[in-house]
């Protein structure tokens, strides 16, 4: 079946710009996940929705991040005003409950690119 | 804060070998620690998972341990082979699924 899919793959923003990214997860998965994921770094939590509420956003850097999941499926992440500390890969992973675990499926990511 | 620690940045090792990777922690135990693999420029995909109330987990050629108190997981790869060149991630999941990444172990085997 098909994964997880986030697009666009690539995204230049010059400083200043808004940019939207776009997660779909696996159909049917509950929980979503976004992670930004600096050059050499693993991955950080950034927020977590199950279904169509936002549970945890207590990764997001700044007020200019914002992310929204309204009708419980394809998610988006949003950054106002793109600075170059911004620039970073920005995964995004949806996930099945086995029991209490969560089985996280990685998209490909997103790499911004901010000039 | 929690935070994790991978050992050395890179591990080259000879086909036909044992990797071994590290992954130390500290503050509290989480309820599960996972090892995942990344290689470049595609998202992290799960390998292990290891419960807190487990030592051990094998699955093929790969072996997870689980130290509680001594805070640390050892990721183990029998009979490497080149096509296991990857970066490979712990992570430490707690409730509700939010998870902390270690910055991940580059291994290179070589033939």
């Amino acid at each position: 079946g098909a994964g997880v899919s986030q697009s666009p793959r690539y995204k230049v923003a010059k400083r200043g710009q808004d940019v939207a990214l776009r997660c779909d997860p696996i159909s049917g998965h509950v929980s979503l996940f976004w992670y930004q994921q600096a050059l050499g770094q693993g991955p950080e939590f950034l927020t977590y929705f199950q279904n169509e509420a936002q549970l945890d956003k207590s990764g997001l850097p700044s007020d200019r991040f914002f992310a929204e999941r309204p009708e419980g499926s394809v998610s988006t992440l949003k950054i106002q005003r793109t600075q170059q500390e911004d620039s970073a890969v920005y995964l995004c992973a949806s996930s099945s409950i086995s029991g209490n675990h969560y089985e996280q499926y990685f998209g490909p990511g997103t790499r911004l690119t901010v000039t | 804060s929690q935070k994790i620690e991978q050992n050395s940045e890179a591990l080259n090792i000879q086909e036909g070998k044992t990797a071994t990777l590290t992954c130390n922690y500290t503050n509290y135990s989480p309820a599960y620690l996972q090892w995942y693999r990344q290689d470049p420029g595609r998202g992290p995909v799960f390998l292990l998972l290891i419960r807190e109330n487990e030592k051990e987990k094998r699955k093929e050629r790969l072996k997870v341990t689980f130290d509680t108190t001594l805070k640390q997981s050892l990721f183990h790869i029998t009979a490497s082979q080149p096509a296991d060149s990857a970066t490979y991630l712990c992570a430490l999941e707690f409730n509700a699924g939010k998870s902390t990444f270690g910055d991940g172990t580059t291994l290179t085997v070589k033939p």
